[in-house]
């Protein structure tokens, strides 16, 4: 079964230090891959995805990720962070790429990024 | 704006009531879902609808039921609300290619 691990809960970093939030995830086929963004008491929005082709996907915000598919994971970065990207950061696999279930997604559990001034 | 509307946003119930959280979306979209966000747990899905007229359960139907009203709404209703269904519901769409899911801003449901 399809399945997201995100392995750190909450991370600390300095406003301007570079950031790595890490993605495993559990699939039989190529996945889909995504990462949302949660601000406080707002819905999620879309940060980039991953399909297939360049395994380094550029997203909004100045974030990327790079698909690494011998070690199932799909690690989001930015090279320098702003005290505006506090928020939870949710790492999702798309369902099977056939038929009806093509849409939905499993989550992992987020992390939860705390920036310090 | 285009996207996903949600409503209510916020919504107190007492245990055993019932409610209908109502969902719409205007970006022509096939597929849509229903979400809860609990601390710690991320999203798990609910239940879905591939295209109007099909619905399926996700990964926590139970208390639950679903409507696919035609290709814009899916509502989600709770018959007997239990506190355990204190959560927050996010509804979702995406359209034929299926590539990344748009979320509504969320319900803030709690039954006490």
């Amino acid at each position: 079964a399809q399945s997201v691990t995100q392995p750190d809960i909450h991370i600390t970093v300095s406003e301007g230090a570079s950031l790595e939030l890490r993605c495993n995830y559990s699939y039989g086929a190529t996945p889909y891959l995504f990462w949302y963004v949660q601000s406080p008491g707002q819905g999620l929005q879309l940060l980039l995805k991953y399909f297939s082709g360049d395994t380094l996907v550029q997203g909004i915000k100045g974030f990327e990720a790079e698909f690494k598919r011998s070690q199932s994971s799909f690690n989001l970065r930015k090279p320098s962070v702003h005290w505006s990207d506090a928020a939870e950061y949710f790492c999702a696999v798309g369902g099977d790429r056939r038929g009806s279930t093509l849409g939905r997604l499993y989550f992992g559990r987020g992390t939860q990024l705390t920036v310090w001034p | 704006n285009a996207g996903v509307t949600q409503t209510p946003k916020f919504q107190v119930l007492k245990t055993g009531q019932s409610m209908t959280l109502q969902c719409a979306q205007d970006m022509n979209h096939n597929s849509m879902y229903w979400y809860r966000q609990d601390p710690g747990m991320g999203l798990r899905l609910i239940y879905y609808s591939a295209s109007e007229g099909t619905t399926d359960k996700g990964e926590v139907p139970n208390g639950y039921n679903v409507s696919r009203l035609n290709k814009r709404e899916f509502s989600l209703r709770l018959e007997s609300a239990a506190p355990s269904q204190t959560s927050v519901y996010f509804c979702a769409s995406s359209g034929v290619n299926n590539r990344g899911s748009t979320f509504g801003s969320g319900t803030r449901l709690t039954v006490v």
